[in-house]
């Protein structure tokens, strides 16, 4: 069983919408990650988060550290914004554990 | 510009011949790591150092050596490549990546290998 479980696998919007992408975590965590991948491109961190909520420009990242769950938003979605959406956590020691990743198609 | 510079960006080799990926950082992070990245496994960790002269292995270390005499770089070696290597690899930095002082990672393009 994967450590770290992501909800979509794929998701088509629509240009506008607004999208939320889920993680779910089994194991005590104490950073979780998300990153963005873009086809045939390098990998960019958008948030580290232990708790809370963050936000930058049309993105938003929240963690409920109870319930073992963390969830991307985009606002006002944009082709540019497709791109794979991978999600990872660390814990207590120096590793990092991957979902498998959100693959996000937005149609103008 | 901070930035995590790998190299080469594409290679192709045969198997058996001995190849190094080399990671550089300009950001004085302490930690380093590195990731291969292949269809419907995700990402996952090879090898990662905490600081200079300390290394620990990742999830999938077999094959693969490092190491890290200088705080910027952090190759990786392939001693003797096999098929089963070819992959997409990603090298990674952050000021720290333990706990609560974990800190945000910064990733190097890519390096695209190819073993025949």
């Amino acid at each position: 069983k994967n450590e770290v479980e992501q909800s979509p696998q794929n998701l088509t919007a629509q240009e506008g919408e607004f999208i939320t992408i889920n993680c779910s975590y089994s194991v005590g965590i104490s950073a979780l990650h998300w990153l963005q991948q873009h086809p045939g491109g390098g990998i960019v961190s958008l948030f580290m988060l232990s708790s809370g909520k963050k936000k930058h420009g049309r993105l938003i990242a929240t963690i409920n550290i109870q319930e073992k769950h963390s969830s991307l938003h985009i606002t006002a979605s944009h082709p540019r914004d497709s791109a794979v959406y991978i999600c990872a956590f660390g814990g207590s020691n120096y590793k990092l554990t991957f979902g498998k990743g959100t693959l996000l198609t937005v149609n103008p | 510009e901070a930035q995590v510079t790998q190299n080469p960006r594409y290679l192709i080799t045969v198997t058996g011949k001995k190849l190094t990926v080399t990671c550089s950082q300009n950001m004085n992070h302490e930690y380093m790591s590195w990731y291969r990245q292949d269809p419907g496994l995700g990402l996952r960790q090879i090898y990662y150092s905490m600081n200079v002269e300390v290394t620990d292995k990742g999830d999938v270390p077999e094959g693969y050596k490092v190491s890290r005499k200088e705080k910027r770089n952090f190759p990786l070696i392939l001693e003797s490549p096999s098929p089963n290597q070819t992959s997409l690899y990603f090298c990674a930095s952050s000021l720290s990546n333990r706990g609560a002082r974990s800190t945000e990672a910064f990733f190097g393009q890519g390096t695209r290998l190819t073993v025949v």
